[in-house]
């Protein structure tokens, strides 16, 4: 596997269920992000995790849980949610560094096409 | 309040012609930018980037200029290729190591053969 990897592709879940979506990068970097794009909109940042701390919590509602394990694995478990969280999830990653570093280009997964019943 | 725009949803461009995509942003304190690419069922990938201390970057076909006083940036691609029929989102940050992207809405850009 190369570049940033997203399971499953496709997620049809009704609203009392719970399930989780997994990323993996492959590219040995230290930040990872999910974000969220619906239709019409632009894509709009969930969470950041920079060498598996929490450092961005976009005003979330917390049906949305994010994990961090490693930094290479990102979670996204989700419960009871509403019929408007259908969307594509995408998730991110990027090398950051402290201080005087570089610019930040972050690399996508294909992402996952969630669907709330 | 968005503070990237594209306010162009659609373009459509005749193969080996200018394609020029636009994006204008409100915050000041934004001082590098991306345009990413967006296939059908892909995630977005990074394309060319320019910060506030240049206004102008070019890599092979892909131009971006940007006008600060304006706050506008464009992405020129000439020659136009039917592969480069996909959808352009424009993102900025602020500050250096910033982790934040803010994205527009981006332009679904369609080069006819």
């Amino acid at each position: 596997e190369t570049g940033v990897t997203q399971t499953p592709r496709h997620l049809v879940m009704g609203m009392t269920n719970k399930k989780s979506l997994k990323c993996e990068q492959h590219l040995g970097h230290n930040a990872m992000y999910w974000y969220k794009q619906s239709a019409k909109k632009p894509l709009e940042l969930m969470f950041v995790y920079n060498f598996k701390e929490q450092t961005e919590n976009n005003s979330v509602p917390s049906r949305f849980s994010p994990e961090c394990p490693n930094s290479s694995h990102l979670f996204l478990h989700l419960h009871t949610l509403q019929p408007e969280d259908s969307a594509l999830y995408l998730c991110a990653s990027s090398q950051v560094a402290g201080g005087l570093s570089s610019y930040n280009e972050q690399f996508f997964g294909p992402g996952t096409r969630l669907t709330v019943l | 309040d968005q503070q990237v725009k594209q306010n162009s949803p659609s373009l459509s461009v005749q193969e080996g012609r200018i394609s020029i995509l636009n994006c204008d942003y409100t915050n000041s304190m934004f001082d590098y930018f991306l345009w990413y690419k967006k296939y059908p069922a892909e995630g977005p990938t990074f394309l060319i980037s320019i910060s506030s201390i240049k206004d102008k970057n070019e890599d092979g076909r892909f131009t971006v200029f940007l006008n600060k006083s304006a706050k506008h940036l464009s992405l020129h691609i000439v020659p136009s290729q039917p592969g480069d029929s996909a959808v352009y989102f424009c993102a900025a940050s602020a500050g250096f190591g910033n982790e934040k992207l803010t994205f527009g809405t981006g332009t679904r850009l369609t080069i006819i053969p």
